[in-house]
């Protein structure tokens, strides 16, 4: 399958810095990504979707200044949290799709990264 | 909205035995997919099966959309089986159920 790249794998930041994350399709020109963020043993929870070029969508109860989701290319979306708190620290995930708007079946998962915030 | 119920929660076995891990969903559905995310967190997707039946090795997938569940099969269970498995379905919006977490022994 299709082939997506999440980096970094693992940060640890401190309370009050901002940290990117990057999710790249090294294979395909992904026209959608998603966003997700999962606490420990629970399941997935969908923060954003952003098409390229667009602004993103936000879930409800989603804080929009706090994750910032840019969507510059078919291959590139970033996620940026802002001003981290410990309450901030989670696994997120990303993914790519090659057909817009769709998750199935055509939606590829990067590897995730852990962030800690101390 | 929707409402995704996964069972079991946890299930322990033993190499080589088979398994059935169950979704249920409160309402149809447009898709459904079953995943599984391994213990260093990756996500794999395993079936897209909106309805019927499919198979790919040792694992195959039944959904019957009228009856709103869908069942994963697991058989010959392996050590690399472990992990989460998860559902999702999407109808307006994307819902994840929370997952049976497997663990096989050797």
């Amino acid at each position: 399958g299709a082939v997506v790249s999440q980096h970094p794998s693992r940060v640890i930041c401190k309370s009050g810095t901002s940290v990117k994350i990057e999710c790249r399709s090294l294979d395909f020109q992904a026209t959608t990504m998603f966003w997700y963020r999962q606490f420990p043993k629970q399941s997935l929870m969908l923060m954003a979707t952003s098409n390229e070029g667009s602004k993103a969508t936000y879930e409800q109860g989603v804080e929009k200044d706090k994750f910032l989701i840019n969507h510059a290319s078919l291959t590139l979306s970033t996620l940026t949290v802002t001003s981290a708190h410990p309450e901030d620290s989670s696994f997120y995930i990303c993914s790519a799709s090659l057909t817009q708007g769709a998750l199935f079946p055509e939606a590829f998962f990067g590897q995730g990264t852990r962030l800690t915030v101390v | 909205g929707i409402q995704v119920e996964q069972s079991p929660p946890d299930l322990i076995l033993q190499e080589g035995a088979n398994s059935t891990l169950r979704c249920n969903f409160s309402d149809s559905v447009n898709n459904l997919q079953w995943f599984h995310q391994n213990p260093w967190g990756q996500l794999i997707n395993l079936f897209y099966i909106p309805s019927g039946t499919k198979q790919n090795g040792r694992l195959s997938a039944t959904t019957v959309a009228t009856e709103r569940y869908s069942l994963l099969y697991i058989s010959s269970s392996q050590t690399t089986d472990s992990g989460v498995y998860f559902c999702a379905v999407e109808d307006d919006k994307i819902i994840f159920g929370k997952g049976t977490r497997l663990h096989i022994l050797p």
